[in-house]
């Protein structure tokens, strides 16, 4: 199975804060994969897919980057909104794996 | 605008079988290269992928649970169901279906959610 190790697990920021969320993959997986964002009592939606194509309707200010084993999300300027919880996810095989989550807080 | 919604028991006992269906409404199950998927969250934790079906009943699951899970598809009705048998208190979750589009070039997982349906194993 392939691992994905999502870091930091927590983290607190102001709004308008730039924000990086990391998740590294133990083995490659091309660019297979997706961010996801979730609040509470809510089922998550989806941010980006293929690392780093912005899903329609979510502002620009998200962004995803990298490939392989290495990826990050980006929050250029943190929004009241965006407190949430974040996870990765790879589907480069089976069986799909998620990131831990990072919870983003108020500072 | 495609959405999915789940159902099923809110309660179930220690050892028994849990069943639960996704409806799908605004779209048909079988039009297009989607496989269809559960993913589960306990109270407190993060998300976990169960399984994905195609319309045809082509499936993966989750070794993890692979021997007490089944899944399947009613393409008349146009719903898929999951069953998860042998349940324990560690099944307690948040169960969400979702949609994984296959593409030619990439896949685009779980592009849409149900809100999820809330089980917990107790007796």
């Amino acid at each position: 199975d392939i691992q994905m190790t999502q870091s930091p697990s927590s983290l607190s920021a102001s709004v308008g804060d730039r924000v990086t969320i990391t998740c590294r993959a133990n083995q490659g997986i091309r660019t297979d994969l997706g961010w996801y964002q979730q609040k509470p009592g809510k089922a998550p939606k989806r941010l980006i897919y293929a690392a780093s194509t912005l899903q329609s309707g979510v502002p620009s200010r998200f962004s995803g980057s990298g490939s392989g084993t290495e990826f990050t999300l980006t929050i250029s300027s943190l929004q009241p909104e965006d407190f949430a919880t974040y996870y990765c996810l790879q589907h480069n095989s089976y069986p799909l794996t998620f990131g831990g989550g990072t919870k983003v807080e108020i500072k | 605008q495609l959405q999915l919604q789940e159902s099923g028991p809110g309660l179930v006992k220690p050892s028994e079988t849990l069943s639960l269906t996704c409806s799908v409404s605004g779209g048909s199950i079988s039009g297009g290269t989607y496989y269809w998927g559960w993913i589960r969250q306990p109270p407190g934790k993060g998300l976990e992928w169960i399984g994905n079906i195609f319309y045809s009943g082509n499936t993966y699951y989750n070794p993890s649970l692979k021997s007490r899970v089944t899944m399947s598809v009613d393409t008349s009705k146009n719903q898929f169901s999951l069953k998860v048998s042998s349940l324990n208190a560690a099944d307690t979750a948040v169960y969400y279906c979702a949609r994984y589009v296959v593409g030619y070039s990439w896949d685009e997982p779980f592009d849409i959610w149900g809100q999820g349906t809330m089980v917990i194993v107790s007796s």
